[in-house]
């Protein structure tokens, strides 16, 4: 099966700096991967997705790369605000639509 | 368009006595996914759901938990029976389609006293 984790449990940086959260997976056959960002006493918020078949992708302050050949990929966080404090997973997913989740990685903002 | 709601949010309850999550899918949502997290851990898939029928439940516990999906209203998960070791939060997502991007409801957190 998948597994799928990352690389450190917290990680801290300061307002205004680029955050960069690693995670490294398993299973060659997974072809889609999730960031989700998990706040205190709520659910996972979907951020961003990429397929296997793409290495880079971008959305508002966001960047998801996927490494395929050393099964790694990383979020990158642009100018980190204090609203960016969560704990953040990636997640990967196989022919079924269902995603294993790697343990989180927690972010702290510091202002 | 109100999100995945879940209810109880908190859930107390002694050891052998049976808990019930609900879980009301987003409108327009008919796939239905139950997941466990316990403290400073990942998400676990627990099963996987479409009205009126169980999908995958490979990972639901052989004994004791149960889930359900009826053509009318929310899906439950069951636990009866329950333990210390069923502590956890318990979070639904739900998809309009078997579509990857799933939607978290805020979760129900399950104490065993």
């Amino acid at each position: 099966g998948e597994s799928v984790g990352l690389h450190l449990p917290t990680l801290s940086v300061q307002e205004g700096d680029n955050s960069i959260i690693n995670c490294a997976y398993s299973n060659s056959a997974s072809d889609y991967f999730i960031w989700y960002k998990q706040e205190s006493g709520k659910g996972p918020q979907f951020i961003i997705d990429i397929r296997s078949n793409m290495d880079k992708r971008q959305g508002q302050r966001v960047t998801v790369l996927l490494n395929k050949t050393v099964k790694h990929l990383s979020l990158q966080i642009a100018a980190t605000q204090p609203g960016d404090s969560a704990v953040y997973f990636c997640a990967g997913a196989g022919g079924s639509y269902i995603p294993t989740f790697g343990r989180g990685t927690s972010l702290i903002v510091h202002p | 368009n109100a999100g995945v709601m879940q209810n109880p949010r908190h859930l107390v309850r002694r050891r052998g006595q049976e808990a019930r999550l609900r879980c009301s899918p987003m409108k327009g949502h008919s796939h239905v996914y139950w997941y466990r997290q316990l403290p400073e851990e990942g998400l676990k898939f627990m099963v996987y759901l479409q009205k009126e029928n169980i999908i995958d439940e490979s990972g639901m516990p052989k004994e004791r938990f149960s889930a359900e999906f009826p053509k009318e209203g929310p899906s439950i998960l069951r636990i009866q029976q329950v333990v210390r070791g069923d502590s956890a939060a318990y979070f639904c997502a739900s998809s309009p389609s078997t579509a990857y991007e799933q939607y978290f409801g805020p979760g129900t957190r399950l104490t065993v006293t």
